[in-house]
């Protein structure tokens, strides 16, 4: 059982160069969420999703985009990679409900590092 | 605006020495606070999720409080593969979006 893949786990590129980083998860959960880490910020909220085909803006979106076609997949996009967008990308999945409720904990992946040059 | 704040930023500790973590927070409709613990260069590890005041959890040398504005995380005799960096964050309003503190750097030193 992997839990959470993201790949890849290390990436260089030049300012205005694109990519996209993949998450997958094997544990068939509805949410799917990426973060990013920078040192004295703690975790930030990029994008998230509640489920297959669905989107939504989380606390700092801007230059980003997000694709959830597969239930177990999450892409992050970076179309025009600037050097603010140096950081740890973290992503983590939850179930849908816990105790009937909508909560659960988040099952976080290894963490992609990305440098902006 | 919903807050989570954590204190201290970093704690050292000599092996068995107990002491706690704290993180405060406020939020409109709290619908579960957790704890994570986040080794260097990995992601974070889930440890506790408490769901209303005068809740507690434990594993191991690690017990979770909570109140209606904190909550602690009790570390009782440290070892050393206790270093870590202590996450907390909490869930509210709709559910859908998780708030985290910048976390307790945690060093045990032997």
């Amino acid at each position: 059982n992997a839990g959470v893949t993201q790949t890849p786990k290390f990436r260089v590129l030049k300012t205005g160069q694109s990519m996209t980083l993949l998450c997958a998860q094997d544990m068939n959960h509805e949410y799917m969420y990426w973060y990013r880490q920078d040192p004295g910020m703690g975790l930030r909220l990029i994008h998230y999703s509640v489920g297959e085909g669905t989107t939504a803006k989380g606390e700092v979106p801007d230059g980003y985009n997000v694709s959830r076609l597969k239930k177990q997949n999450f892409l992050l996009g970076l179309e025009s990679a600037a050097p603010s967008q140096t950081s740890v990308y973290f992503c983590a999945s939850r179930t849908a409900t816990r105790q009937g409720s909508n909560t659960g904990e988040l099952f976080f992946g290894e963490g992609s590092r990305l440098t902006v040059l | 605006e919903d807050q989570v704040t954590q204190s201290p930023e970093a704690l050292r500790l000599q092996e068995g020495e107990s002491s706690s973590l704290n993180c405060s927070y406020t939020v409109s409709g709290l619908r579960g606070l957790f704890w994570y613990r986040q080794d260097p260069g990995k992601g974070p590890e889930f440890l506790f999720t408490l769901y209303s005041a005068g809740e507690e959890k434990e594993k191991e040398r690690l017990k979770a409080t909570l109140t209606k504005k904190e909550s602690f995380l009790h570390i009782t005799a440290p070892k050393p593969e206790d270093s870590a960096t202590y996450l907390c964050a909490v869930q509210a309003g709709t559910g859908n979006q998780f708030y985290f503190g910048t976390g307790t750097s945690l060093t045990v030193i032997p």
